[in-house]
């Protein structure tokens, strides 16, 4: 069974650019959680998504939007990009949207935003 | 604010030797706890998990203990191998939350020959 895949896998943008994060999530998958990864604030929530609702949110500003589609891929946008957006942005799956359900990673995106 | 915490950014210890990393919670309404490896380049990896009504789970060599009036986990690995260096995440959810994991700084690991 293949693994949860992410494109591009780098990405090299400049300030005030928006940029779009596809994320496939293991086939039979129905949920989908997306993070961010930098050095200084670890690993954050950003959303999660099932059955194309997003049903939570993390603490990030309006800039950081997503959606999922009915195969269950989901893409996250960022839009004016600042340069503390530079960051290792991962997407997870599980089957369920349920706690205890065992989440799947992609490899991530590294984004650069200069 | 931050709800889990690693205090210790890394650990090295003696191939054979036990690691043991340590996590902390604020929020009582977690529930459910996990552990994740992460290598350079790759996405976390699921390594162990345990629910709030246990205090104890194994699996092989890693095991994690939870002490809910402390909100204080670790994670056990023995024997420790080579291949364990790694970066390792303690995250934790609630019910209510659905999918929703609140990760740790993270621990490096690193296990000497």
């Amino acid at each position: 069974k293949a693994g949860v895949t992410q494109t591009p896998r780098y990405l090299i943008k400049t300030r005030g650019q928006q940029v779009t994060l596809s994320c496939s999530p293991i086939s039979g998958h129905r949920s989908v959680s997306w993070y961010q990864q930098t050095p200084g604030q670890g690993l954050q929530f950003l959303f999660e998504y099932f059955s194309e609702t997003q049903r939570n949110k993390g603490n990030f500003p309006g800039r950081f939007s997503g959606r999922q589609f009915s195969n269950s891929r989901s893409e996250m946008n960022v839009s004016t990009l600042e340069l503390g957006d530079s960051a290792l942005y991962l997407c997870a799956s599980s089957f369920e949207q349920l706690s205890y359900n065992e989440q799947f990673f992609g490899p991530g995106t590294r984004l650069t935003v200069l | 604010d931050q709800q889990v915490k690693q205090n210790s950014p890394s650990l090295s210890v003696q191939e054979g030797r036990i690691s043991i990393l340590n996590c902390d919670y604020t929020n009582s309404m977690f529930d459910y706890f996990l552990w994740y490896k992460k290598y350079p380049a790759e996405g976390p990896t699921f390594l162990i998990s345990i629910s709030s009504i246990k205090d104890k789970n194994e699996d092989g060599r890693f095991t994690v203990f939870l002490n809910k009036s402390a909100k204080h986990l670790s994670l056990h690995i023995v024997p420790s191998q080579p291949g364990d260096s790694a970066v390792y995440f303690c995250a934790a959810s609630a019910t209510n939350q659905g999918g929703k994991l609140i990760f740790g700084q993270g621990t490096e690991l690193s296990v000497k020959p």
